[in-house]
């Protein structure tokens, strides 16, 4: 099992482009995260998803956007970049509310 | 507000050497508290999760303690190694995996 996967490792993006990172999970979690973690703060829930089809907004859901068509992937989609964004993403999946498990993050600049 | 606070915000010590890191919290409603380790460039592993009735638990090296009326819990390594280098973060639940509160984390550096 590859357990969560991350597309792209890393990014640079211009202030008004836009990118979709893209989260896989083969472990037939029910369970999808994304979340943001910046220098000295804790993670923040950006996004979640409780089964496919389905998405509900975190704690910093504004200037991204969720997809979850199929029950394995999880899409972050940011349509127009802003350096605030500048940040590493993760996502994470979980069988039921416990534990997570984690892919190994998505560093994003935008300059 | 919800919080979790841990300290120290970092801790250098010598391999084989024990250390123990210190989580406060001020999360209501307490569902559960993890202790997650993040290598550098990773993402975060879980290492324990206690609920309210537990008190101790050990994964290996790592010992996580909780203490629910003081609302305090601590992550206590024996024997460090050089692998131990990393981020140590505590997260308390409030509920379900979308109620997590998550504190800053520790670095622990390992020196041989």
């Amino acid at each position: 099992n590859a357990g969560v996967t991350q597309t792209p490792k890393f990014r640079v993006l211009k202030t008004g482009q836009s990118m979709t990172l893209l989260c896989a999970q083969d472990m037939n979690h029910e369970y999808m995260y994304w979340y943001r973690q910046d220098p000295g703060m804790g993670l923040r829930l950006i996004h979640y998803s409780v089964g496919e089809g389905t998405t509900a907004k975190g704690e910093v859901p504004d200037g991204y956007n969720v997809s979850r068509l199929k029950k394995q992937n999880f899409l972050l989609g940011l349509e127009s970049a802003a350096p605030s964004q500048t940040s590493v993403y993760f996502c994470a999946s979980s069988p039921s509310s416990y534990e997570q498990y984690f892919g190994p993050g998505t560093r994003l600049t935008v300059t | 507000k919800n919080q979790v606070e841990q300290s120290p915000q970092s801790l250098i010590i010598l391999e084989g050497k024990n250390c123990t890191l210190q989580c406060n919290y001020t999360v209501s409603p307490f569902s559960n508290l993890r202790w997650y380790k993040q290598d550098t460039g990773r993402g975060p592993v879980s290492l324990t999760i206690m609920t309210f009735s537990e008190n101790t638990k050990s994964n290996g090296r790592y010992t996580a303690t909780l203490d629910a009326d003081t609302k305090q819990s601590s992550l206590h390594i024996t024997a460090s190694q050089l692998s131990d280098s990393a981020s140590y973060i505590c997260v308390v639940s409030a509920g379900s995996n979308y109620q997590l509160i998550w504190g800053a984390g520790t670095k622990l550096i390992i020196k041989p």
